[in-house]
């Protein structure tokens, strides 16, 4: 079954302010981990990716934290704008298989 | 910037009906996916494809499924005979690799069986 999930369905953030979303995760052979955007109507749309070896990634305006030891993965986005509301899904990756969790839907208000 | 191409956008068929929903990866990318989407569910994984052979399916992919790179460009998925809980989106993927390398997605096909 699938091992990836994620702590809150939905999240409300004010414009201008930082928004976390959080993952749990449960294999512990999972080796690299995705972050997606999924817009309406739309396929899910990379956002940053982070290996197992490594804690933190940035990117623009996001950054992935990891924390192997509680198997808990984590999407800060910096400055939230009304374009950053969608749903995002954390999804690990095992050999041939990319599994996805359930996903937070963030709504940005003005 | 290279994307992933998928045909119909919305497809409606027949329960019992064949349908073939197909897609175009990116071009140097060498693994393909197939997974799916019901309404206001999760993703979930249906197959993986590398080298003309599935790599892994889920249980989700039975005998009504198949999936073929018919030629250099093209990766399609065909449900043999569509009952009402196969209407779902269908997004294909594709990957450059297969170790540490995203997976880029295409807008999907609706699929509606009646």
């Amino acid at each position: 079954g699938e091992s990836v999930g994620l702590h809150l369905p939905t999240l409300s953030v004010q414009e201008g302010d930082n928004s976390i979303i959080n993952c749990a995760y449960s294999n512990s052979a999972s080796d690299y981990f995705i972050w997606y955007k999924q817009e309406s109507g739309k396929g899910p749309q990379f956002i940053i990716d982070i290996r197992s070896n490594m804690d933190k990634r940035q990117g623009q305006r996001v950054t992935v934290l990891l924390n192997k030891t509680v198997k808990h993965l984590s999407l800060q986005i910096a400055a939230t704008q009304p374009g950053d509301s969608a749903v995002y899904f954390c999804a690990e990756k095992n050999d041939y298989k990319l599994s996805f969790g359930a996903g937070t839907t963030v709504t940005v208000r003005a | 910037e290279p994307e992933v191409t998928q045909t119909p956008s919305h497809q409606v068929t027949q329960m019992g009906q064949e349908v073939i929903l197909r897609c175009v990866p990116i071009s140097n990318h060498l693994y393909f996916y197939w997974y799916r989407q019901i309404l206001g569910q999760k993703v979930e994984f249906l197959v993986s494809f590398y080298n003309n052979e599935i790599s892994e399916k889920s249980e989700i992919f039975d005998d009504q499924f198949s999936v073929e790179r018919p030629d250099g460009s093209n990766f399609t998925l065909k449900i043999r005979s569509t009952k009402l809980e196969d209407s779902a989106m269908y997004f294909c993927a594709s990957s450059e690799s297969i170790m540490w390398s995203p997976l880029h997605f295409g807008n999907g096909t609706r699929l509606t069986v009646t």
